[in-house]
């Protein structure tokens, strides 16, 4: 079965700092990899995605993640934080059926907040 | 184009009382999705809709929940009667579906229950 883990709950940075959120994954096969990022009181939003190919993923809004099979990691990184980032972060790793659709196991999110 | 609709967005409720919610997906997204997100946790899928078949329902609490999909397109998710627990975000996704690979999930606003 797959799972995710975000081993941050919560996170603070200062506006202008660099940013590095963890998630590690279990899953048996190539994955398929997501980070979503959930506003107060909207959905979720899809930041980037990692299918196959480049392990440096560049997603929405300066966002980026890099793939590291070895330590099955996914960590979503960005170089300058800015105070409209403050949100909850969700890491997610799916898996295509092969009867149609996908599977998607959610990590439990990291908190972030920004300093101005 | 139009994104996933949800109403109501908020609801209150007591104990024991019936509740329904309501999704209308992407138009020509075949894969539609139910999640539970309580406070603090990552949404949790509880059933998985492929056009108006049931795909996967293995996490939805089947002695309280119902879910259907008539006519292949909106939803509705009911619960009957309402716990305490069921205190929760309820978010609804939908996808394309296409042979084995992987289709992006596009989620909706949530219907936040909050059960006195």
């Amino acid at each position: 079965a797959q799972s995710v883990t975000q081993p941050d709950i919560h996170i603070t940075v200062s506006e202008g700092a660099s940013l590095e959120l963890r998630c590690n994954y279990s899953y048996g096969a190539t994955p398929y990899l997501f980070w979503y990022v959930q506003s107060p009181g909207q959905g979720l939003q899809l930041l980037l995605k990692y299918f196959s190919g480049d392990t440096l993923v560049q997603g929405i809004k300066g966002f980026e993640a890099e793939f590291k099979r070895s330590q099955s990691s996914f960590n979503l990184r960005k170089p300058s934080v800015h105070w409209s980032d403050a949100a909850e972060y969700f890491c997610a790793v799916g898996a295509g059926l092969t009867g149609g659709g996908n599977k998607l196991t959610f990590g439990t999110g990291t908190q972030l907040k920004v300093e101005l | 184009e139009a994104g996933v609709a949800q109403s109501p967005r908020y609801k209150i409720i007591e104990k024991r009382q019936s509740v329904a919610f309501w999704c209308n997906p992407i138009s020509g997204h075949a894969t539609l999705y139910w999640y539970q997100q309580i406070l603090g946790q990552g949404p949790k899928l509880l059933i998985q809709f492929q056009n108006n078949g049931v795909v996967d329902d293995s996490q939805l609490p089947k002695d309280r929940f119902s879910a259907e999909r008539l006519k292949g397109v909106d939803s509705t998710l009911k619960i009957q009667p309402a716990k305490l627990e069921d205190s929760a975000v309820y978010l609804c996704a939908s996808s394309l579906v296409g042979g084995g690979n992987y289709n992006e999930q596009f989620f909706g606003p949530g219907t936040r229950l909050t059960v006195l």
